[in-house]
């Protein structure tokens, strides 16, 4: 299996710029999770979704984000217009629901974010 | 979600064991304890989980006291691989919710 693929890897915009960040959750993965990484706030659970549908967003900073999935295999992050604070590793993760053992969360490599 | 205590920052010489602690005297009946770590430029990963009984597996060993509030990560030979930041975290089974809330973690360095 691949695993969490995220695109891209690296980006850099311009303050005002909309950015969409990528995510491929693993095959059969049932939640899927987008975090935010900063030094100063740690790693911040933005959203996390269960079979398609957002469960909760009360992590996303504000509406200037916003998440889809708009089927199983694949979601985004949007951020509209994006600013400097936002600059951030962005990390999806996914999971397969608990069916009595338990199951990880799968982390993918990351989005590297810059916003100047 | 019930708070977890961990020390920022160990040392352990390679080819020694690190015992890594958290502190969790809040934790409730239902709440698991996992540990994930987290390599450099790399996302997190899953290292092992528990809920009572002290548990084993090919990459750690978790140690949980008696009365729960505190448990302990093993690795039994440090490598270079293992220097990363550990996160110690607690997720309440009964609740149905698969959220990880992620403190400041631990970072491991591992001298050669």
């Amino acid at each position: 299996d691949a695993g969490v693929i995220q695109s891209p890897r690296h980006e850099v915009t311009e303050m005002g710029q909309e950015v969409t960040l990528r995510c491929k959750p693993i095959s059969g993965h049932d939640y899927l999770f987008w975090y935010r990484q900063t030094m100063m706030r740690g790693l911040e659970l933005l959203i996390y979704f269960n079979n398609n549908v957002p469960i909760d967003d009360s992590g996303m900073p504000e509406d200037r984000f916003s998440a889809k999935m708009p089927n199983a295999s694949f979601s985004t992050l949007k951020i509209q217009p994006s600013e400097p604070r936002d600059s951030a590793v962005y990390f999806c993760a996914s999971r397969r629901r608990e069916t009595g053992s338990y199951n990880e969360q799968f982390f993918g490599p990351g989005t590297r974010l810059t916003v100047l | 979600d019930a708070k977890t205590t961990q020390p920022n920052s160990m040392e352990s010489n390679e080819e020694e064991p690190v015992h890594l602690p958290c502190n969790h005297s809040t934790i409730s009946g239902t709440d698991y304890i996992h540990w994930y770590r987290q390599l450099p430029s790399q996302g997190p990963e899953y290292v092992i989980h528990g809920l009572t009984s002290n548990v084993n597996n090919r990459m750690a060993s978790l140690a949980i006291a008696e009365d729960r509030k505190s448990s302990t990560l093993i690795l039994h030979r440090a490598t270079l691989r293992d220097a990363a930041v550990y996160y110690c975290i607690l997720r309440d089974s009964g609740a149905g919710s698969y959220q990880l809330t992620f403190g400041k973690g631990t970072k491991l360095s591992v001298i050669p």
